[in-house]
């Protein structure tokens, strides 16, 4: 257990649901973010909130929809997803301005996308 | 942020150092260098970082050149448990900017 926690660990989804990816970080950060990460591919930033607010949107899809009711959780809403968006989707939270502290991740959810 | 060159992959015996390089020849006076590795299928897990010195941690060890235009990591005594992608990240204000994740370098320890 890092201290990030991912709900669920693995999700199989069909094309026309809704789903949501949780997040919750134990550490007393004040930043969060969600990565993409697809087979073979380097891990792609996705969203940035720092003290909830969204800093950071990498032109990312609207069938994906982040949400951060505080700062020690984060959702990812899925919906319309494609077969492409299958991936490991992971969690990271930081203390913005503390330096000397990186980032804790969390263990991902696998989504599948039928 | 600064960009990083790693190479591809690297073999180890167990046992031994492993030496992971890294060049970082555009990197700014502010910008830390950060190192992460990630096990098939998990999330990345911090080792160490540095600005200038060299540093030491109880799994790592990080040695940055004069100039801070590469670095190398260092595991003393390689476990087949540290086989995994290794990533060299160059970023400011040690770590509370946003991480830009390379390729990195697979390293794999044989036994």
């Amino acid at each position: 257990e890092t201290g990030v926690t991912q709900t669920p660990r693995h999700l199989v989804m069909g094309m026309t649901n809704k789903k949501s990816l949780k997040c919750e970080q134990h550490l007393g950060h004040n930043a969060m973010y969600w990565y993409k990460q697809s087979a073979k591919k380097p891990l792609e930033l996705m969203f940035v909130y720092n003290f909830k607010e969204q800093t950071e949107n990498n032109s990312v899809p609207s069938r994906f929809s982040p949400e951060c009711p505080n700062s020690s959780h984060l959702f990812l809403h899925l919906h319309t997803l494609q077969p492409e968006d299958s991936a490991l989707y992971l969690c990271a939270s930081s203390q913005v301005s503390r330096s000397g502290y990186g980032y804790t991740f969390g263990s991902g959810t696998r989504l599948t996308v039928v | 942020d600064a960009k990083t060159t790693q190479p591809p992959s690297m073999d180890c015996a167990e046992g031994r150092a492993a030496n992971l390089p890294c060049n970082h020849s555009t990197i700014s006076g502010n910008e830390y260098v950060y190192w992460y590795r990630q096990i098939h299928s998990q999330g990345p897990q911090y080792i160490i970082h540095g600005l200038k010195n060299n540093e030491t941690n109880e799994m790592a060890s990080l040695i940055i050149t004069e100039d801070r235009k590469s670095s190398t990591l260092i595991l003393p005594h390689a476990t087949l448990r540290d086989t995994a992608v290794y990533y060299c990240i160059v970023t400011a204000q040690g770590g509370s900017e946003k991480l830009v994740f390379g390729k990195g370098t697979k390293l794999t320890v044989n036994p």
